[in-house]
């Protein structure tokens, strides 16, 4: 079936570091590939998306690229700020054989970043 | 309301009773959504409500798991005869048309059967 894989946290940056998480994904078909983020208290917050082979999703300085030929949708950041602080969800859904758009989650990567 | 709202937002019960979790989506979202999120882990889907049809029930874990929705608006989760392995946050998302493919995501409920 369906599997997101990606890289354990925590994941500790002094800030302005640059970030990279890395996601990789299993599907049949063509999913979406989505970063969800949660901040500490808070729900989940769709962070960034991408429809189709070779976009790029972007949101407050995040980027992600969705690679068909690697199956993968690495989250980067140039220069990560203390309030990004927050465990990041990478995230698929609606693949060929399923049309409730359920999402499919990796295990999330905690991220610590220190002034 | 402005997001999707679940209540209450802990729920503390013995093993072996039953809980009622209650989510309240955005309004005019016809998807609705629950997710399960154990501690340190990822979310698993539960079960999708299209309407107040349920057409995917494919995650719930056992028969001891149910959902409703009415209105096409709030969501009940029940879990019959808790176990501790039900200890975890349940989540619930809304989406404005399943094809948009957002899901909007409530704070949800923390659950710890003792």
């Amino acid at each position: 079936g369906d599997s997101v894989t990606q890289m354990e946290g925590p994941v500790t940056l002094s800030e302005e570091a640059f970030l990279t998480i890395n996601c990789t994904y299993t599907a049949t078909g063509y999913p979406s590939l989505f970063w969800y983020v949660q901040y500490p208290g808070e729900g989940l917050q769709l962070l960034l998306k991408a429809t189709k082979a070779d976009d790029k999703g972007s949101n407050k300085g995040f980027e992600a690229t969705y690679r068909k030929e690697t199956t993968s949708f690495h989250l980067e950041k140039g220069s990560v700020q203390v309030s990004d602080s927050a465990v990041y969800f990478c995230a698929l859904s609606a693949s060929l054989m399923d049309s409730s758009y359920k999402l499919i989650f990796g295990s999330g990567t905690r991220l610590l970043v220190r002034p | 309301g402005a997001g999707v709202s679940q209540s209450p937002s802990n729920k503390v019960t013995e093993k072996g009773k039953d809980v009622e979790l209650r989510c309240d989506p955005i309004s005019g979202h016809t998807a609705l959504y629950w997710y399960r999120q154990r501690l340190g882990q990822g979310l698993e889907f539960l079960i999708y409500f299209q309407g107040n049809s349920a057409p995917d029930k494919s995650g719930l874990p056992s028969d001891r798991f149910s959902a409703e929705r009415t209105g096409e608006s709030v969501s009940t989760l029940t879990i019959q005869r808790t176990q501790q392995e039900d200890s975890a946050v349940y989540l619930c998302a809304s989406s404005p048309t399943v094809a948009k493919n957002i899901q909007y995501f409530g704070a949800g409920t923390r659950l710890s059967v003792l």
